[in-house]
């Protein structure tokens, strides 16, 4: 399979644990986005990668949240001290030159902290 | 304030024409319009894009309006399969940084 692949899909944690998801973008692809979305809301930006450099980095990305893309292959995001409204599903895309025109999406990882 | 808006919910009956509108008032010159959808439970997936001119692939029309305020993606024999939100998405330069804004979307509902 060459698509998006993120993991892990689901994700329980409770308040104040610290948390880490991985996204494996198309092998080609050099720009990776992160994006939040909570139930009936379309999806947040949260950051974007071209390569290793993090050149966007949305307001919503709060201190506890840190993005990293070594080698401008996978990326990472962590959160750390969750709290119940980080709840969400993660969702990443990765993309050509092209950027949003063709961009794909991975499955998500869903998170959920009690 | 809202960058992209869109009607919540649409119904549309099997093998006929679904026409999703968008308002993006406030584009600005030079910014794509793009179209995704989301089927349940998946990521969204890419539909079409286009900046001034009328576009249309395998999947779908898309008809921007002269002053580009508004949009209409055409799906011209929807299936049930097509049963998805669609998202109108525009980038904004915003909080100091560019961001590619999705709506609330538009859940289509295709009736056999």
């Amino acid at each position: 399979d060459t698509g998006v692949s993120q993991d892990p899909r689901h994700k329980i944690t409770k308040r104040g644990q610290n948390v880490t998801f991985r996204c494996d973008p198309i092998s080609e692809h050099n720009r990776l986005y992160w994006y939040r979305q909570t139930l009936g809301q379309g999806p947040e930006f949260l950051t974007y990668f071209q390569n290793e450099a993090q050149l966007e980095k949305s307001r919503l990305l709060s201190d506890r949240f840190s993005a990293e893309r070594p080698k401008g292959s996978f990326s990472t995001l962590e959160i750390q001290r969750t709290e119940q409204g980080d709840s969400a599903m993660y969702l990443c895309a990765s993309s050509s030159e092209r950027g949003m025109a063709e961009a794909f999406f991975g499955q998500g990882t869903r998170l959920t902290v009690v | 304030d809202a960058k992209t808006t869109q009607p919540p919910s649409m119904d549309c009956a099997e093998g006929r024409a679904a026409n999703l509108p968008c308002n993006h008032s406030t584009i600005s010159g030079n910014e794509y319009v793009y179209w995704y959808r989301q089927i349940h439970s998946q990521g969204p997936q890419y539909i079409i894009h286009g900046l001034k001119n009328n576009e249309t692939n395998e999947m779908a029309s898309l008809i921007i309006t002269e002053d580009r305020k508004s949009s209409t993606l055409i799906l011209p024999h929807a299936t049930l399969r097509d049963t998805a939100v669609y998202y109108c998405i525009v980038r904004y330069f915003t909080s100091g940084t560019y961001k590619y804004i999705f709506g609330t979307g538009t859940r289509l509902k295709v009736l056999a």
